[in-house]
């Protein structure tokens, strides 16, 4: 089974503090994706990054950052974690081409207080 | 602009109750339609990938059909173990990468 995994279920934040949330994937997937996913706004796409290195903006990447170093692992980082930023953050991989499907991690729990 | 539109928002059955679940899109060339089931507190869980009008896919109770507007999940005599919100998402020709368009869900609630 594809294993798509979030390194924390629950993180509470303080404002101005960097955030890491990480996420490494057991299938050699190329790509990897972060979204969050807000109540009546549905799943909104953060970043993605289809190789190693490489990153792409999604729809909304302001006060976000990612890294991919290895290929197994995308981090996304919240710069200065401000209160807007509370939100469930998903990780997601998928293999190419890309036509397949993605598999999705179990998601974090950010609260910024 | 590309859009996903799921409806209803929210849905109430009794146990064996068949019903559908609705996803109308607008893209300017599709590669694929994703169908996700995704529980309280979870990451979605993948269920099917349709490519091409006309297309089905069954699994158990669920089955998922593709016109070239709309994709329906229709849920035949459904059990209290369903109830979860239904993500639909589409991939088109032109989207950054391979990144997916997500409806906002239906959220499903069966009764016993």
């Amino acid at each position: 089974d594809v294993k798509v995994t979030q390194s924390s279920r629950y993180l509470v934040k303080r404002t101005g503090e960097k955030v890491f949330l990480e996420c490494v994937q057991d299938m050699d997937h190329e790509n990897m994706f972060w979204y969050r996913q807000d109540p009546g706004l549905g799943l909104r796409l953060i970043y993605f990054s289809y190789d190693v290195k490489m990153k792409e903006k999604g729809d909304i990447p302001e006060g976000y950052s990612v890294s991919r170093e290895k290929k197994e692992r995308f981090s996304l980082i919240l710069e200065s974690a401000s209160t807007n930023q509370t939100s469930m953050y998903l990780c997601a991989s998928s293999s190419y081409p890309i036509h397949t499907e993605a598999f999705f991690g179990q998601g974090t729990r950010l609260t910024v207080v | 602009e590309d859009q996903v539109t799921q409806s209803p928002e929210a849905l109430r059955l009794q146990e064996g109750e068949s019903s559908s679940l609705n996803c109308s899109y607008t893209v300017s060339g599709l590669r694929g339609l994703f169908w996700y089931r995704q529980d309280p507190g979870k990451g979605p869980e993948f269920l099917f990938t349709l490519y091409s009008a006309g297309e089905e896919k069954e699994k158990e109770r669920l089955k998922a059909t593709l016109t070239k507007k709309e994709s329906f999940l229709h849920i035949t005599a459904p059990k209290p173990e369903d109830s979860a919100t239904y993500l639909c998402a589409v991939q088109a020709v032109g989207q950054a990468g391979t990144a997916l368009i997500f409806g906002k869900g239906t959220t499903l609630s069966v009764s016993s």
